[in-house]
């Protein structure tokens, strides 16, 4: 059973393009979740999304980044008009049911703005 | 809002000492979860042990175990016979049950095993 799939494992932009992030969840399971972790800090919650819905993206900043989690295929983080603050670690985690305890982290994606 | 509090940047111990991890949190939720997660240098989060908050007894996982104060909003990790394996950051994290269960986490610590 494969575990959480993320890709690429690390990207490189320069300022002003855009950065796709990619997570295929746990088979079975349709909560994701996406959380940042800053040089040197702990992760950051930033979005959850079931197929389809965003259910909450309260740590999302308000421009310039965007997730979805389509009917099929892996989700998407995407970050427009990317900016050296974005340099992170992204990681994804999946869960089977929405309070499922055990949230199950990918190897994360480390994004570097040059 | 729930806030995760480590005080501790980094910590070392030697090989087969015995070493705790301090974290505390803040919440005005009654139900909750806590964790530690552990992160090699490979950066994969990996789930070291887990406490419900309605339960009272302590929980342990082969070497690791916390120390669970309700009360005083606490939850130490105590690792026991270090190997240096366990070199990692630490983080512990919140989650309150129900749905939409996001994490907070903690700064993390650094743990390093010596010889």
């Amino acid at each position: 059973n494969a575990g959480v799939m993320q890709n690429p494992r690390h990207l490189v932009r320069r300022r002003g393009q855009e950065a796709r992030l990619r997570c295929s969840p746990m088979k079975g399971h349709s909560h994701v979740y996406w959380y940042r972790q800053l040089p040197e800090e702990g992760l950051k919650f930033m979005v959850y999304l079931q197929k389809e819905n965003i259910i909450d993206e309260s740590g999302m900043p308000k421009e310039r980044f965007s997730a979805e989690f389509p009917k099929e295929g892996p989700s998407i983080l995407r970050i427009q008009q990317v900016v050296r603050g974005d340099s992170a670690a992204y990681f994804c985690a999946s869960s089977f049911r929405p309070d499922d305890y055990e949230q199950y982290f990918g190897p994360g994606t480390r994004l570097t703005v040059t | 809002a729930q806030t995760v509090t480590q005080s501790q940047p980094e910590m070392s111990v030697q090989e087969a000492e015995t070493v705790t991890l301090s974290c505390t949190y803040d919440t005005s939720e009654s139900n909750y979860y806590l964790f530690w997660y552990k992160q090699p240098p490979s950066r994969q989060m990996i789930l070291v042990i887990r406490q419900e908050a309605y339960k009272q007894q302590n929980a342990t996982e082969n070497r690791f175990s916390v120390n669970f104060q309700k009360a005083a909003k606490s939850f130490s990790l105590k690792i026991s016979d270090s190997q240096l394996g366990d070199t990692a950051m630490y983080f512990c994290a919140f989650m309150h049950t129900g749905t939409a269960s996001k994490l907070t986490f903690g700064t993390g610590t650094r743990l390093q095993v010596t010889l």
